[in-house]
């Protein structure tokens, strides 16, 4: 069974249509929720850490959110720039230090 | 800024030959990780060190093994390369205390011919 999710696999934007990113997750015990961006042929660059539910965070056209099962990437008036696989990860109590990752979403932004 | 460096961006070797893939962290960070990143799979662990001299296994450990002589430096071993370990290799390296995020390196593309 999966502990996260992500969803929809891939998106296509056109420059300037805002959307959403999801990260559902089944873990107990969530320590933090952590989203990354990776471009092709790159390592995640690390974007936010949530760690409560009702937490928001910003950067730049990014705002991540988090509830008690799932969280968010809203994408505001995107930019080919944006365009990217962006991930989630989860830090539990039952994993240590470890981090589970969700299989991510292909963000494709045309202009 | 946290800098993970990973000795190579591609490297090709032969099945049955003994691989080195190195990765050094400039932050003083005590745990380091190694991941593994295959399409459709996400990044799964195949070990960790949260300490000099120290290593614990992650959720894919099979046919590989890890050395941490130094703080700084994480390396991992596939000891008798194999065609199904052709993936993207990426480490990171993060604080001791929960709640700290992990920093990548830009990874290894590995492929074993």
């Amino acid at each position: 069974e999966d502990q996260v999710t992500q969803s929809p696999e891939a998106l296509r934007l056109q420059e300037g249509e805002s959307s959403s990113l999801n990260c559902s997750y089944t873990v107990s015990g969530l320590r933090g929720l952590f989203w990354y961006r990776q471009d092709p042929g790159k390592g995640p660059e690390f974007l936010f850490t949530l760690y409560s539910a009702g937490e928001e965070k910003e950067k730049e056209r990014l705002k991540a959110t988090l509830t008690k099962k799932e969280s968010f990437l809203h994408i505001t008036a995107p930019k080919p720039e944006d365009s990217a696989t962006y991930l989630c990860a989860v830090q539990a109590m039952e994993y240590g230090n470890k981090l589970v990752f969700g299989a991510g979403t292909i963000l494709r932004v045309k202009s | 800024d946290v800098k993970v460096t990973q000795s190579s961006r591609y490297l090709v070797k032969r099945t049955g030959e003994k691989v080195f893939l190195e990765c050094v962290q400039d932050m003083d960070h005590e745990n380091m990780f190694w991941y593994r990143q295959d399409p459709g799979l996400g990044l799964r662990l195949i070990y960790f060190s949260y300490d000099v001299k120290m290593k614990e296994k992650g959720d894919i450990p099979e046919g590989y093994s890890v050395s941490r002589e130094k703080k700084e430096r994480f390396s991992l071993i596939l000891e008798s390369a194999s065609t199904n370990q052709t993936s993207m290799y990426l480490c990171a390296s993060s604080l001791p205390t929960i709640y700290q995020p992990q920093h990548f390196g830009d990874g290894t593309r590995l492929s074993i011919l």
